[in-house]
C-alpha cells in the first residue's frame, strides 16, 4: 500500500497527558498537511510543511500543539497537556508540490481524552 | 433564471439511480476545487477534481459541474450502488496549499 499512513488509529488519554502522532506521507510528495475533524464537520487545517519547512500554522493550533517533518519525510503531531476538547480524528495528507495536486488523506488517528 | 441547487445535509436514493450533490463554495478567488468521499472511520478518499477554468469534468460514473457565477459545484453519480454510501465534501482553495471544506452530504443507498 503506498497510502498515507498514519499511526496510531486510535489514542485514548487521560487530560493532561502528552500525545504524539505519526504520518507517514506518499514518498513522492513534497507537501505534508495535519487537518482536524470533529464529528458531523468536514477537516479543518492545522499546518502545513514544504519538505522539512512549516509554511503556516492554523490559529487552532495552540501553543499546546507542534509538528515536525525533519527530514522531509515523515512528520509528527504531539499535542502536550492534553484537554478534553482535544478529542477528534487527527487526518495527515500529502501531496505534490504542483499547482491543482490534490490532497490524499491518511485513514487518521483518532484521539479521546478522557 | 438559473436554478441552484440547494445542499442538503443528508440524500437518499435508490440503488440504480444517478445522485446528485450540491454545494455552495466561499471565495470567489478559489481557483482549484476537489469532491472527497469519506466511510466511516476512514480518512476523505479523493473522488474527482475541477480547476477554475473549466466548466465540467468527468471520471468513472462521476462528473463534477462548476458555475462560478453563483459559486456553486455538484457532484453527479451516475447508477448508484451501495458502497457509494458515504459522507461527501466539496473542498476550495484559492492558496494552492490549504484547502476549506464545505459542510458534508451524507448519502444512503436504498436497495
Amino acid at each position: 500500500d503506498t497510502g498515507v499512513s498514519q499511526d496510531p488509529r486510535h489514542k485514548i488519554t487521560k487530560r493532561g497527558q502528552n500525545v504524539t502522532f505519526r504520518c507517514d506521507p506518499i514518498s513522492e510528495h513534497n507537501r505534508l498537511y495535519w487537518y482536524r475533524q470533529t464529528l458531523g464537520q468536514g477537516p479543518e487545517f492545522l499546518t502545513y510543511f514544504q519538505n522539512e519547512a512549516q509554511l503556516e500554522k492554523s490559529r487552532l493550533l495552540s501553543d499546546r500543539f507542534s509538528a515536525e517533518r525533519p527530514k522531509g519525510s515523515f512528520s509528527t503531531l504531539e499535542i502536550q497537556r492534553t484537554e478534553q476538547g482535544d478529542s477528534a480524528m487527527y487526518l495527515c495528507a500529502s501531496s505534490l508540490d504542483t499547482f491543482a495536486s490534490p490532497l490524499h488523506f491518511g485513514n487518521g488517528t483518532r484521539l479521546t481524552v478522557t | 433564471g438559473e436554478s441552484v441547487g440547494l445542499h442538503l445535509p443528508t440524500l437518499s436514493v435508490q440503488e440504480g439511480d444517478n445522485s446528485i450533490i450540491n454545494c455552495a463554495y466561499s471565495n470567489s478567488a478559489s481557483d482549484y476545487f476537489i469532491w472527497y468521499k469519506q466511510e466511516s472511520g476512514k480518512g476523505p478518499q479523493f473522488i474527482i477534481d475541477i480547476r477554475s477554468n473549466m466548466d465540467k469534468r468527468q471520471g468513472q460514473r462521476v462528473t463534477v459541474l462548476l458555475n462560478k457565477t453563483v459559486k456553486h459545484l455538484s457532484l453527479q453519480i451516475a447508477a448508484t450502488q451501495p458502497g457509494d454510501s458515504a459522507v461527501y465534501f466539496c473542498a476550495e482553495t484559492w492558496n494552492d496549499y490549504k484547502l476549506s471544506f464545505g459542510a458534508g452530504t451524507t448519502v444512503t443507498v436504498r436497495a
